[in-house]
């Protein structure tokens, strides 16, 4: 398996500003995987992080809002601007682990964002 | 896209009971995952399962790929299983590779 870390783990964040999520991963991945989770609900994807191209959006997330940066290989981030009450959630990235099962996926501990 | 239905949505048992989770699946799938999240929100992987039957101590499941549904069985519970369990479907072609798509879970609870 993959072993993922995330900073920050939890946050409290005023409404209007914004916070940047880091992701890091202990070997090279191609892709990496940002997903939301609202209180009370599932986990959506909203985008894939490719390394040396722009990350592509889930229908409903747009750049502008989330933008992400991929670096390098082990290494992905993930801003939520000009935040609203509505962003807080955990926000986890996932990337496929070193199993026989090349697509099999494991993810980060998550960050909880709140939103005042 | 690809449609995922968990049922039952919540279950509570006894210590010592067992129990089995759905998950149905409206399209074909090269990737099947059960997970269990903690109460911290860490995601545990279970099962990587896109067909056929696996088995990790108390823990079992079965997808039948044929028929699009995937079953987790939980025996023996224990008040540590509680907590919300996903199923998470990856849908068959090449621009859907790595991309889950996640049941509305099954919030199981154990009590003493």
């Amino acid at each position: 398996s993959a072993v993922i870390s995330q900073k920050p783990s939890r946050d409290i964040c005023q409404r209007g500003t914004s916070l940047t999520i880091q992701c890091q991963v202990d070997s090279q991945v191609t892709m990496m995987f940002w997903y939301r989770q609202q209180p009370g609900q599932s986990l959506t994807l909203i985008a894939t992080a490719n390394q040396g191209s722009e990350a592509t959006y889930e229908s409903g997330f747009v750049i502008d809002k989330f933008p992400i940066s991929r670096p390098n290989l082990t290494f992905s981030t993930l801003t939520v601007s000009n935040m609203s009450p509505e962003d807080s959630s955990i926000y986890l990235c996932s990337v496929e682990g070193r199993t026989s099962a090349y697509n099999e996926q494991f993810f980060g501990p998550g960050t909880r964002l709140t939103v005042l | 896209g690809i449609q995922v239905e968990q049922s039952p949505p919540d279950l509570i048992l006894q210590e010592g009971a067992n129990s089995t989770l759905r998950c149905n699946f409206s399209d074909s799938v090269n990737n099947l995952q059960w997970f269990h999240q903690n109460p911290w929100g860490q995601l545990i992987n279970l099962f990587y399962i896109p067909s056929g039957t696996k088995q990790n101590g108390r823990l079992s499941a079965t997808t039948v790929a044929t028929e699009r549904y995937s079953l987790l069985y939980i025996s023996s519970s224990q008040t540590t299983d509680s907590g919300v369990y996903f199923c998470a479907v990856e849908r068959s072609g090449g621009t859907s590779y790595g991309k889950l798509t996640f049941g509305q879970g099954t919030i199981l609870t154990v009590h003493p």
